[in-house]
């Protein structure tokens, strides 16, 4: 079992550009969480997600953000445009679909670096 | 709004001192509380568990309390060795939901 993979783990983006990042959950995981850590900060929670469907995206910013969960492939996250402000370390965890109960297991991690 | 903290924000001991790690919330109506440990640059590892309804976990040189009525958890290590140097955070579930709050950290260094 692989756990939690995310990549990359490092990426450099200018102002004004893209950045995509991707979680593949554990395997018979099915929900998906997305985490944001700051320089010298907690992590904070931006969207909760399952296959196809956003189950709480109270922590995402209302724009340039998104996140998908698709049926086939992995969860991605996305940052249009993106600013200094994004730089930070994106965590992703998943869970089994049983709410409350589970224990997140975290992947190490996506470091987004904006010059 | 729930909130959590964690103090102190950084420590540094020498080998083989027994330390304590405070949490504190706000809202006491948690599901369950865990504390991580965070290497620089890698992700999250899970080191204890505590159910709402239970007063401590313990594995290994490490031991977690929970006092849900005051909102503090305490991380106790025992006899702390270098390879303890880490960021330690709790993070709080709230019932019915999986999202976690989490602490902003004790950044803790052990030396020899």
């Amino acid at each position: 079992n692989a756990g939690v993979m995310q990549n990359p783990r490092h990426l450099v983006r200018r102002r004004g550009q893209e950045a995509r990042l991707r979680c593949s959950p554990m395997k018979g995981h099915s929900h998906v969480y997305w985490y944001r850590q700051l320089p010298e900060e907690g992590l904070k929670f931006m969207v909760y997600l399952q296959k196809e469907n956003i189950i709480d995206e109270s922590g995402m910013p209302k724009e340039r953000f998104s996140a998908e969960f698709p049926k086939e492939g992995p969860s991605i996250l996305r940052i249009q445009q993106v600013v200094r402000g994004d730089s930070a370390a994106y965590f992703c965890a998943s869970s089994q679909p049983v709410v409350g109960a589970n224990v997140l297991t975290f992947g190490a991690g996506s470091r987004l670096t904006v010059l | 709004k729930q909130e959590v903290t964690q103090i102190p924000a950084a420590l540094s001991v020498p080998e083989g001192e027994n330390l304590v790690l405070n949490c504190s919330f706000t809202d006491s109506a948690i599901y369950n509380l865990q504390w991580f440990r965070q290497d620089p640059g890698k992700g999250l590892t899970s080191l204890l568990l505590i159910q709402s309804s239970q007063r401590e976990q313990t594995s290994g040189r490490l031991n977690a309390s929970l006092d849900k009525s005051s909102g503090r958890s305490t991380l106790y290590i025992a006899a702390s060795q270098p390879g303890d140097s880490a960021t330690y955070l709790c993070a709080v579930r709230l019932y019915n939901t999986d999202k976690l709050i989490f602490g902003t950290g004790t950044r803790l260094q052990v030396f020899p």
